[in-house]
């Protein structure tokens, strides 16, 4: 099992510029986020989807979009970069039951 | 609303002493706590989960929902333990949104 995996581990965006986040996971999990970490502000949840085909909003949504067609994949995109989105991402999946979430490496964005 | 408090945004502490990191939650219903932990530039990895009431490389922490803290213990802090750690709190049901803290610095100086 690869886990949680994330691509790419380092970005860096013009302003104006959109991109995709690829998240992918081979742990059949229900459920998967996405997080961005900022310096003093912890994580904060972006979007979320608990199914395929199911997404919703979480904490911070705007300026990003999500799409799930397939249990393993959960790619963000960011439709038009703005320096307000340079930051640490994180994906992370999990299944029923009483466990604890799987996060992936991260992907270091930054938008100049 | 979840909300998940950890004060202090710094700690440090020497080589041996006893280290506690505060949490403290805000939430209704019956919540699921865990704490994560983050080393240098790595991903979250878990370290407790409130359900198993287990201890983990020496820490160990209990759920007490009269004060609705979550604290993590360590009796020995040890420099490896240097990390950044998140408390998390995850609402019951089928509800899987992961609230997080702020974080705290541990700092375990020689």
């Amino acid at each position: 099992n690869a886990g949680v995996t994330q691509t790419p581990k380092f970005q860096v965006l013009k302003t104006g510029q959109s991109m995709t986040l690829q998240c992918a996971q081979d742990m059949n999990h229900e459920y998967m986020s996405w997080y961005r970490q900022d310096p003093g502000m912890g994580l904060r949840l972006i979007h979320y989807s608990v199914g395929a085909g199911i997404t919703d909003q979480g904490e911070v949504p705007n300026g990003y979009n999500v799409s799930r067609s397939t249990t393993e994949d959960f790619p963000l995109r960011l439709l038009s970069a703005a320096p307000s989105q340079t930051s640490v991402y994180f994906c992370a999946s999990k299944t029923t039951g009483y466990n604890g979430y799987t996060f992936g490496s991260g992907t270091r964005l930054t938008v100049v | 609303a979840q909300r998940v408090t950890q004060p202090e945004k710094l700690l440090s502490v020497f080589k041996g002493a006893p280290v506690e990191l505060k949490c403290n939650y805000s939430y209704s219903g019956s919540p699921e706590l865990f704490w994560y932990v983050q080393y240098s530039r790595q991903r979250l990895q878990l370290l407790l989960r409130h359900i198993s009431r287990e201890s983990i490389k020496g820490f160990t922490a209990d759920l007490n929902k009269g004060e609705t803290s979550f604290h993590l213990k360590k009796p020995f802090a040890q420099e490896e333990d240097s990390a950044m750690y998140y408390c998390a709190l995850k609402a019951g049901g089928s509800n899987y949104k992961l609230t997080f803290g702020k974080g705290t610095l541990l700092t375990v100086n020689p």
